[in-house]
């Protein structure tokens, strides 16, 4: 069964980082893109970041580049969002998604359940 | 970017009816699309990918079509478990983007 255990949330001043871990379990860790998607309170999905199999490609929104870096450790099946100069509106919780290769195309078919992510003073 | 633009915002309906919820993206994007079902503080579901394809374990009541700028989800029968919000999400090129999302609420 593929789980997506999501931690490191919690609140933090603007300026300040926080590093999110998504722990990945049950399917072949390195053979699969993950991705970030986060939701601001009350709002829609907004996706954040995906990173390759092996790790040796990243992509990211514009809202976070430079800002944000994502990065995966097989030896351990864990995903990190290293996230700094964070700001208000990146209050929101965020979920990492495996994907699913299908027509040429990666679509998200496991969720975690969220970390909330609040940026206040 | 690719806009992606969702209608209606919300719907409400009577179980049994039938519910369809289209989307709009703002280039081609063949069949590179996805929908997502979102119950209240629950994490977004995978419901049809590559347009049309129904995901495993996902109830044959949902089906989807279109290719190119338009796509449509189908709820042939609503249940009363088919609350919630609904989103598009395209998967043709960086960045991902959603729609913003139609509310299935039920009667």
């Amino acid at each position: 069964e593929v789980q997506l255990l999501e931690s490191g949330g919690g609140l933090v001043q603007p300026g300040g980082s926080l590093r999110l871990s998504c722990a990945a379990s049950g399917f072949t860790f390195s053979m699969y893109g993950m991705n970030w998607v986060r939701q601001a309170p009350g709002k829609g999905l907004e996706w954040v970041s995906r990173i390759s199999g092996s790790g040796g490609s990243t992509y990211y929104a514009d809202s976070v580049k430079g800002r944000f870096t994502f990065s995966r450790d097989s030896s351990k099946n864990t995903l990190y969002l290293q996230m700094n100069s964070l700001r208000a509106e990146d209050t929101a919780v965020y979920y990492c998604a495996k994907e699913i290769y299908a027509s040429v195309n990666y679509f998200f078919d496991y969720w975690g359940q969220g970390t909330l992510v609040t940026v206040s003073s | 970017d690719i806009q992606m633009t969702q209608s209606p915002s919300s719907v409400s309906a009577s179980v049994g009816d039938r519910v369809t919820i289209t989307c709009r993206a703002s280039q081609g994007i063949s069949s590179s699309l996805a929908w997502y079902q979102q119950r209240p503080g629950k994490a977004p579901n995978l419901l049809i990918y590559a347009a049309s394809t129904l995901q495993s374990g996902v109830p044959s009541r949902f089906s989807g079509s279109g290719s190119g700028t338009d796509f449509t989800l189908t709820i042939s029968s609503l249940q009363p478990e088919d609350f919630g919000t609904y989103y598009c999400q395209q998967a043709n090129s960086f960045p991902r983007t959603f729609g913003q999302g139609t509310k299935v609420e039920i009667k």
